[in-house]
């Protein structure tokens, strides 16, 4: 079935980038999503990618889509310590069954 | 604007028993999704209602059923506690058409089943 993967953890140095990564299995996907989940909140919906588009950039954030490769990535430019969260990756046909990755937890070193 | 309140917050639960859990979505919008978080599995898509029917569905039992009245409020139900079914529960709420991802979710209700 359809599958999102994530490493579960991504720790940089205050100031630097960030760079989240994906990868999806299902070459179906219509949208691509960077979901934010910071501690006792729910969830925060950051961007989200269409799959014609390679690129997607809004303030800090970018998005790279590589649909050959199946790979999405968030990177986020001079990060700070409220950008410390979970990030998940999400995808969806056109259907509102979207399916997730695991998180990748964003620790801030000073 | 209110955001997506649920309700209760927290819940404690024992095997055997059943539950139901309450999901108010932003005015205005008619599409209402659940979803189940957990260490082990992640979060997981139970179903969607839109206008008072379910849209789409997940993979959970038919324990886990749900309902939407006309108000958009919805309900979720889970029968016969399993330990497994510990969990955060997130409702999240949309206008239901365009993009599918655009929600707004909840706060969740995290249920532990002893």
């Amino acid at each position: 079935g359809e599958d999102v993967e994530q490493s579960l953890f991504l720790s940089v140095r205050e100031g630097d980038s960030s760079v989240i990564n994906c990868t999806y299995t299902d070459s179906s996907s219509t949208y691509l999503y960077w979901y934010k989940q910071e501690p006792g909140a729910g969830l925060q919906l950051l961007t989200y990618i269409f799959s014609n588009m390679d690129m997607k950039q809004d303030q800090r954030l970018t998005v790279l889509l590589n649909k050959k490769d199946k790979h999405l990535s968030l990177r986020i430019a001079d990060t700070q310590t409220g950008d410390s969260a979970i990030y998940f990756c999400a995808e969806s046909g056109s259907n509102y069954q979207l399916i997730w990755g695991a998180g990748t937890k964003l620790i801030i070193k000073p | 604007k209110a955001g997506v309140t649920q309700t209760p917050r927290y819940l404690i639960k024992t095997r055997g028993q059943q539950v139901t859990l309450s999901c108010s979505p932003i005015s205005g919008h008619r599409s209402v999704s659940w979803y189940q978080q957990t260490p082990g599995q992640g979060l997981q898509f139970l179903f969607e209602y839109f206008s008072e029917t379910q849209r789409n569905k997940g993979n959970f039992p038919g324990r886990f059923s749900g309902r939407q009245f006309s108000n958009s409020r919805s309900e979720m139900n889970v029968s016969t506690l399993e330990l497994g079914d510990s969990a955060l529960y997130l409702c999240a709420s949309s206008f239901g058409q365009g993009v599918p991802g655009e929600q707004y979710f909840g706060p969740g209700t995290r249920l532990t089943v002893t």
